[in-house]
């Protein structure tokens, strides 16, 4: 059984670039979550996507998007970066029904925006 | 909003000893309260959870308290060791959505 895998590891963007990130959920896991966590700070909820469609989103604005592929995987796509927008994004697969302790979380890709 | 907030953001133990480790939580509809642990360069990884029917519930090494009549949550860990310095949070879940404190960080003095 393989785990959250999440590319790239570390990213250096430029404000105003757009960038993209990717994350391959553990197997049999069809639901996944995106978290924004910035230094010092506990992982803030950007959206979840299950099956394919966006199932609930936090307070983030519509320059974060993200996509779900048919085998689970899925995209954070971020436009017009911003210094602010610097933090650890986290993504976290998991199955309905199965509670927290079935939720997986990666290792996170780190953006530094510059 | 939810807001879940921990007392003291570090917390330094001795090895052998035991942690406790506290958070606060505003939500009162919370049904369902959940404890991570973070090592550098990791994800969040779980630890116990507790639904809001119960006030205590045990782990292996690991307690968790739950006090809905302060909004209170707490983790124990006896017999602490090296390994178990990181970052901890403690997180709420309400709909489908996950809110993390802003986490202790828990270092063992061997």
């Amino acid at each position: 059984e393989t785990g959250v895998t999440q590319s790239p590891t570390h990213l250096i963007k430029t404000r105003g670039q757009q960038v993209t990130l990717r994350c391959s959920s553990q197997s049999g896991h069809n639901t996944v979550s995106w978290y924004q966590q910035a230094l010092g700070q506990g992982p803030q909820f950007i959206f979840q996507y299950y099956r394919e469609e966006e199932n609930g989103r936090g307070n983030f604005p519509p320059r974060f998007s993200g996509l779900q592929f048919p085998n689970y995987s899925s995209e954070l796509n971020v436009n017009a970066l911003e210094l602010d927008d610097s933090a650890l994004y986290l993504c976290a697969s998991s199955w309905p029904g199965q509670g927290a302790g079935g939720y997986t979380f990666g290792s996170g890709t780190r953006l530094t925006v510059v | 909003g939810e807001s879940v907030g921990l007392h003291l953001p570090t917390l330094s133990v001795q090895e052998g000893d035991n942690s406790i480790i506290n958070c606060a939580y505003s939500n009162s509809a919370s049904d369902y309260f959940i404890w991570y642990k973070q090592e550098s360069g990791k994800g969040p990884q779980f630890i116990i959870d507790i639904r809001s029917n119960m006030d205590k519930r045990q782990g292996q090494r690991v307690t968790v308290l739950l006090n809905k009549t302060v909004k209170h949550l707490s983790l124990q860990i006896a017999a602490t060791q090296p390994g178990d310095s990181a970052v901890y949070f403690c997180a709420e879940i309400s709909g489908n959505q996950f809110y993390f404190g802003t986490g202790t960080s828990l270092t063992v003095i061997p």
